[in-house]
């Protein structure tokens, strides 16, 4: 079981839009910032979102993030096919020291 | 841009030790920029941080693994290794290299090598 809860699924229709949520507690999320990665089947983990709300150079503004006490959210406006993937969010944890991520949510653009 | 690529046995048997490499290239591992990662994936599973290292020596690790894994780095081949013993079933896992920077994110990865224990 993951220290960070995220739901196993989500789906919406091309051009739509998804939210993902991370939820954890105040010694991971609560303290620390949270990054997003982006794993389609396959292929390695890229990275989406660090430092909760940044965008590594290359990732375009359809994908955004936020924080708000112990939970994260992964947003992603305009949903094309090849955003299906699985979605982990990421963050140290304080208390355990560990970096910990989430189970992954599967994205289905319908 | 950093590129990260793993190689080693992609079978290892029952109470053996699992010994990856990572190579790296377009950049050196002296340079002090990144801490360099070790990350698992169980297949279809979620991801296990193993642990990662520094140029500098400081090392951390996952204590899930209670001492059985060895993250060190050769600067003359410029490469990063992970060695896991006694290794079980449990261990058949995909293993990636990465590269942590500021805020916990790993933000290069390697293809990463599938690694299977049995006998």
């Amino acid at each position: 079981q993951s220290v960070l809860t995220q739901p196993p699924s989500v789906s919406a229709a091309p051009g739509q839009k998804v939210t993902i949520s991370c939820s954890g507690s105040g010694s991971n999320i609560g303290s620390k910032d949270v990054s997003w990665y982006q794993q389609v089947p396959g292929t390695a983990p890229k990275l989406l979102i660090f430092e909760n709300t940044k965008r590594p150079s290359g990732i375009p503004d359809r994908f955004s993030g936020s924080k708000s006490g112990t939970s994260a959210t992964l947003g992603i406006t305009g949903l094309q096919t090849g955003d299906e993937a699985d979605y982990f969010c990421g963050v140290w944890d304080i208390s355990l020291r560990v970096l910990v991520f989430g189970g992954g949510t599967k994205l289905t653009v319908l | 841009q950093v590129q990260l690529q793993e190689s080693g046995p992609g079978l290892v048997k029952p109470s053996q030790t699992l010994s990856l490499n990572c190579t790296v290239s377009d950049f050196s591992i002296s340079n002090g920029a990144y801490y360099w990662t070790w990350v698992r994936q169980h297949p279809g599973k979620g991801l296990e941080w193993i642990g990662y290292i520094h140029y500098s020596g400081d090392a951390f690790y996952n204590p899930s693994f209670k001492s059985r894994a060895t993250i060190s780095l050769d600067t003359s081949k410029n490469q990063i290794s992970l060695k896991l013993t006694s290794v079980t079933a449990a261990d058949t896992a995909v293993y990636y290299c990465a590269t942590r920077s500021s805020g916990d994110c790993l933000d290069y990865w390697g293809r990463g090598t599938l690694v299977t224990v049995s006998s």
